[in-house]
């Protein structure tokens, strides 16, 4: 099957300016997760959607990161305006809860972001 | 918050010889994963263990839970040049199925000398 698509694979932009990265996962799953790793630590969970809705957002930093997942397949995560500590790999990554076997997750090749 | 501590943080062998990576978390768990991450394949699941599982083989992974020490380790063994990457584990802890959140520890980097 195929993995989870992510585009671009590199960003770089000066601060204050808006970025957006798509995130398309394997069919099927109905989890979609997006992560900000900092180098040198392990990812951190950004948002959560099943479906279309939004099951966790809590360490989103919503006065400038947004998420949406309009048909509940592929999702677009947005920073308006970015700063310097933005500068990190954004991972989507999806899964299948309804498997009752596992739960792990597949994730995509990343977003290297640098903010200038 | 990362819930996990891995522990080295760096680890350079042989091949062949065995690589033990360790892994401490806080708070009560459902599942705890094992995930490699490398230039090439980025980050790619590799074993999990269930909270009421002690021990989990697969392939050349060995890994293993002590709950009541929130800790769990994961053995690699006759390693390869190949198995040079971070680990890194994830706990879930969540309430349902659905809410289930994977919270990574800061990794391990394992450097396979051939």
């Amino acid at each position: 099957e195929a993995g989870v698509a992510q585009s671009p694979r590199y960003k770089i932009i000066e601060k204050r300016q808006s970025v957006a990265f798509w995130c398309n996962p394997i069919s099927g799953h109905a989890t979609l997760y997006w992560y900000q790793q900092i180098l040198g630590q392990g990812p951190k969970l950004l948002i959560q959607f099943q479906n279309n809705g939004v099951v966790d957002d809590s360490q989103l930093p919503k006065d400038r990161f947004s998420a949406e997942r309009l048909k509940g397949v592929d999702s677009t995560l947005k920073i308006q305006p970015a700063k310097l500590e933005d500068s990190a790999v954004y991972l989507c990554a999806s899964s299948s809860p309804t498997r009752q076997i596992s739960y792990e997750q597949y994730f995509g090749p990343g977003t290297r972001l640098t903010v200038t | 918050s990362q819930q996990g501590e891995e522990d080295p943080q760096a680890l350079s062998i042989q091949e062949g010889e065995n690589a033990t990576m360790n892994c401490s978390y806080k708070t009560s768990i459902n599942n705890l994963q094992w995930y490699r991450q490398n230039s090439g394949r980025g980050l790619v699941h590799l074993i999990l263990i269930r909270s009421n599982e002690r021990e989990k083989h697969s392939g050349r992974l060995r890994v293993t839970l002590d709950t009541s020490k929130k800790s769990s380790s994961l053995l690699i063994t006759a390693s390869r040049a190949a198995d040079t990457a971070s680990y890194f584990c994830a706990t879930a802890s969540g309430l349902s199925l659905n809410t289930d959140k994977l919270i990574f520890g800061t990794g391990t980097r394992l450097q396979v000398f051939p």
